[in-house]
């Protein structure tokens, strides 16, 4: 059983670079977040999505970040441009509905540096 | 609005002797309760829930909790700590009358278990 894949699992790029980080949520659920971890700040929400929706991107730091959900298997992260505070370990999880307070389901993450 | 605090950046604890990770949440209504743990270079991995019924609850790797409503606390325990239980915890909680399925992190607690 597959669980959360997250791609690229590092990635290390140049100041003003776009950066896209990529998630396929487990089959059949039909909640995505993105978060972001740092030593600082610890483990942030910034979206999350419901049946490919956006519902609340009030965690998302700037207008430099977006996520997009085209389909229920796949959701992109892009920074653009991207800056080296952005540097972090950027998680990806995904629950389901059907299964009530079923617990999220985090990938292994993509360890992301500016530099 | 809810919240998780944990108050212990990090716990010391000698193989073999019983463990306890503190957490403390607050919410408007009554609370789902979550414990995950992270290893290094991985995403958190679910551990335990507290959704209703017995107080106590128990959960992966020999780990359980107790909910105690009156202190609003849900510490994580273990009778005898094992070296590979090294790792960084997290408390979540969300609340039951919220519609949003999104769920507050605590800032995490570094245990260490010493052979």
């Amino acid at each position: 059983d597959a669980g959360v894949i997250q791609s690229p699992r590092h990635e290390v790029t140049e100041m003003g670079q776009e950066v896209t980080l990529r998630c396929k949520p487990i089959s059949g659920h039909d909640y995505l977040f993105w978060y972001r971890q740092t030593m600082m700040r610890g483990l942030e929400l910034l979206i999350y999505f419901n049946n490919n929706v956006p519902i609340d991107d009030s965690g998302m730091p700037e207008d430099r970040f977006s996520a997009k959900m085209p389909n229920a298997s796949f959701s992109t992260l892009k920074i653009q441009p991207s800056e080296p505070r952005d540097s972090a370990v950027y998680f990806c999880a995904s629950s389901s509905s059907m299964v009530p307070n079923q617990p999220q389901h985090f990938g292994d993450g993509t360890r992301l540096s500016i530099l | 609005a809810q919240s998780v605090a944990q108050p212990e950046d990090q716990v010391n604890v000698a193989e073999g002797n019983p463990l306890t990770v503190k957490c403390t949440y607050s919410v408007s209504g009554n609370p789902y309760l979550f414990w995950y743990v992270q290893y290094p270079n991985r995403g958190l991995q679910f551990l335990l829930k507290y959704i209703t019924g017995d107080n106590l609850v128990k959960g992966s790797y020999g780990f359980e909790a107790e909910f105690n409503k009156s202190q609003t606390s849900f510490h994580l325990k273990k009778p005898s700590a094992l070296v590979s239980d090294s790792a960084l915890y997290f408390c979540a909680v969300r609340d039951r009358g919220s519609s949003a399925s999104k769920i507050i992190f605590g800032s995490g607690t570094r245990l260490s278990i010493r052979p």
